[in-house]
């Protein structure tokens, strides 16, 4: 099993469509969570961290579940720009273990 | 200024050989690491090093040895290159462990 799984994906959406994505982990010393966010050919960027308490930023809220060790993140009101591939990623060993999920491809359509 | 850097940002070179890559970090963090992007673009994690020591090391070949001389920059060199060693390598760093990973723009090495 892998230590983090996502949505395989691609989501093809039309803007304006909501869409949630889905991700677990399975080592529950699990520190820290975070959704990053990779355009073509280029390097990942945080899109924002993950608190259990659930945190939104704009259009974007993020979720944790600690008990069934479960990360959301939901999109509402897709942009063009929203095209990316989304990477679930959790931290552990005092944070110095980063664990990138597989990603998530999202394509917005006009 | 660019934050996370690293040098060259493309690599093609043949079998065998022995390269480096260079990064370097001005925004005061304590902790780089080293990244390894497939084809497949999965982006594993290779290194971590914590001002300067190196903190995690997963199973990666010993043809790669990092090589931090302080804490604003974390080298790579790799020998005896094979063909599965192309990717893109990435290199991040963060304040501690815990926080946001800013990373560099990658450096697309071709083995041939």
């Amino acid at each position: 099993r892998k230590e983090v799984e996502q949505d395989p994906g691609p989501f093809n959406v039309p803007e304006g469509a909501t869409v949630a994505f889905n991700c677990t982990y399975s080592n529950s010393a699990s520190q820290s969570f975070f959704w990053y966010r990779q355009d073509c050919r280029k390097e990942p960027k945080l899109l924002m961290s993950v608190y259990s308490s659930g945190n939104e930023d704009g259009r974007f809220t993020a979720q944790l579940n600690r008990a069934s060790q479960y990360i959301s993140l939901l999109i509402r009101d897709s942009k063009l720009s929203d095209s990316a591939t989304y990477l679930c990623v959790v931290t552990y060993t005092g944070g110095f273990k980063t664990i990138f999920g597989a990603g998530t491809r999202l394509f917005v359509k006009a | 200024d660019t934050a996370v850097s690293q040098t060259p940002k493309y690599l093609v070179t043949q079998m065998g050989n022995d390269k480096s890559i260079k990064c370097e970090q001005n925004l005061g963090h304590d902790t780089m690491y080293w990244y390894k992007q497939d084809s497949k673009k999965f982006l594993k994690i290779m290194f971590s090093y914590n001002n300067k020591e190196l903190i995690i090391n997963e199973t990666v070949p010993n043809r790669f040895s990092p090589k931090s001389p302080d804490k604003a920059h974390l080298n790579l060199h790799i020998n005896s290159l094979e063909l599965g060693d192309s990717a893109v390598y990435f290199c991040a760093s963060s304040q501690g462990g815990v926080g946001e990973q800013y990373f560099g723009p990658g450096t697309r090495l071709t083995v041939t």
